[in-house]
């Protein structure tokens, strides 16, 4: 019965130092959003992958991020040469196959922050 | 591109009161609606869903309605308890457009024993 994963929860990185968040899909499920929340706000999509694929990225900060989703492991979001401003909560959620009204579940989410 | 606004940004309400949340979007495209619960330091977590050839739907004590001429959709709470106390977000997702989730900017409940 295992939901989303995350790791590590919490990542603690100086600034200019490279970040490295890990998720892990829901069994069967084949798409992964990642999405940044600054403390006491929303919810702001940033990429959204299929396996070996991505889909949208228009939330993306056009340098220093970047995502992957391959055939094989957990969806990486990596941050390079990280800034103050880059500590938040970073969730990813899956959903299943292709559909119109399918849901997404979210996981515990990485606090990151810069030091 | 998709634009959701949620009202109001904080509710207080009395042990056993109703709450309502407020949504609107923008694009008439959007067909799936989903509610999602946050409490302090956790996951979002989906609560109730709607999708838009539906315009009400219930689940126990929580209700939402659609209104896609308005384009607008609202949570309900009835008998609320303190432990309903939490961050809602609203969201709105076009199947047409970027295929990506818009998500409200929340709204702190909180219930007052």
């Amino acid at each position: 019965n295992a939901g989303v994963m995350q790791n590590p929860r919490h990542l603690v990185r100086r600034r200019g130092q490279e970040a490295r968040l890990r998720c892990s899909p829901m069994k069967g499920h084949s798409h992964v959003y990642w999405y940044r929340q600054l403390p006491e706000e929303g919810l702001k999509f940033m990429v959204y992958l299929q396996k070996e694929n991505i889909i949208d990225e228009s939330g993306m900060p056009k340098e220093r991020f970047s995502a992957e989703f391959p055939k094989e492991g957990p969806s990486i979001l990596r941050i390079q040469q990280v800034v103050r401003g880059d500590s938040a909560a970073y969730f990813c959620a899956s959903s299943p196959s292709p559909g119109q009204y399918f849901e997404q579940y979210f996981g515990p989410g990485t606090r990151l922050t810069v030091t | 591109g998709e634009n959701v606004e949620q009202h109001p940004s904080t509710l207080s309400v009395q042990e056993g009161d109703s709450a309502v949340i407020k949504c609107t979007y923008s694009d008439s495209a959007s067909n799936y609606f989903p509610w999602y619960k946050q409490e302090l330091g956790k996951r979002p977590q989906l609560i109730i869903d709607i999708r838009s050839n539906v315009g009400e739907k219930k689940d126990q004590r929580i209700a939402v309605t659609l209104n896609k001429t308005a384009k607008h959709f609202s949570l309900h709470i009835t008998e609320t308890q303190p432990e309903d106390s939490a961050v809602y977000f609203c969201a709105a997702r076009s199947y047409n457009y970027g295929q990506n989730f818009v998500f409200g900017p929340g709204t702190r409940l909180s219930v007052l024993p």
